[in-house]
């Protein structure tokens, strides 16, 4: 199985500030990688795809990158709504494989 | 639009079984796999396997291949998830998923003596 190690765990950030998230991949994943918001009670919501792409609807202030097994996740201008978990996924190879996720709260 | 929508919230003792729903719409049903995906009590997310809609064919993550079952009724564009012999650590929320992005609103299964 692929493992997805994820990091940090945990993150606190102000308004308007930018945070990374990244993920490392155990083996090459091919921008196969989605990234994951999920607030509490909720299901999780595509934000990327293809490491790089933007799902409909998503503020452009997230941005996805990386190649290989190293991935990231941006989000610019940080605004309260993003206080959530943030999961990334790889779907290069069966069974799919999640990080441990990135709890992001607002200092 | 597509949507796929989950049974209720289910409490359940060790040793019970139950068999969640999963029912889709606004897309046809045989052209995508439903996943399933496991999330215990703060925690993440557990990749439990697919079922392939085209041919019913399940395919099982290591963890969820003793209990657990995947099946269709395709007719009614739902896809299920039973799990028998139900034990405390089965207590989680449970998600189906397709591909695209698109989940159900997870169901909450709590097993308790």
């Amino acid at each position: 199985d692929i493992r997805m190690t994820q990091s940090p765990a945990s993150l606190s950030a102000s308004l308007g500030e930018t945070v990374n998230i990244e993920c490392l991949a155990s083996e090459d994943i091919y921008s196969d990688l989605a990234w994951y918001q999920q607030k509490p009670g909720k299901s999780p919501q595509l934000l990327i795809y293809n490491a790089n792409s933007l799902q409909n609807g998503v503020p452009s202030r997230f941005s996805g990158s990386g190649s290989g097994t190293q991935y990231s996740l941006k989000i610019n201008s940080l605004q309260s709504e993003d206080v959530a978990t943030y999961f990334c996924q790889q779907y290069n190879n069966y069974p799919l494989t999640f990080g441990s996720g990135t709890k992001l709260e607002i200092k | 639009q597509i949507q796929l929508v989950q049974s209720g919230p289910e409490l359940k003792k060790p040793g019970e079984s139950l068999k969640i729903s999963c029912k889709a719409s606004g897309y046809t049903f045989t052209d995508y796999a439903m996943q399933w995906v496991k999330q215990a009590p703060g925690k993440g997310l557990q990749y439990m396997g697919w079922i392939n809609t085209q041919t019913g064919k399940p395919t099982y993550a290591d963890d969820f291949k003793e209990r657990f079952v995947f099946s269709l009724e395709t007719s009614a564009s739902t896809a299920y998830l039973q799990i028998n012999n139900l034990k405390n650590e089965d207590t989680a929320t449970y998600f189906c998923a397709r591909t695209e992005g698109y989940w159900g609103q997870g169901v909450m299964v709590t097993v308790s003596s």
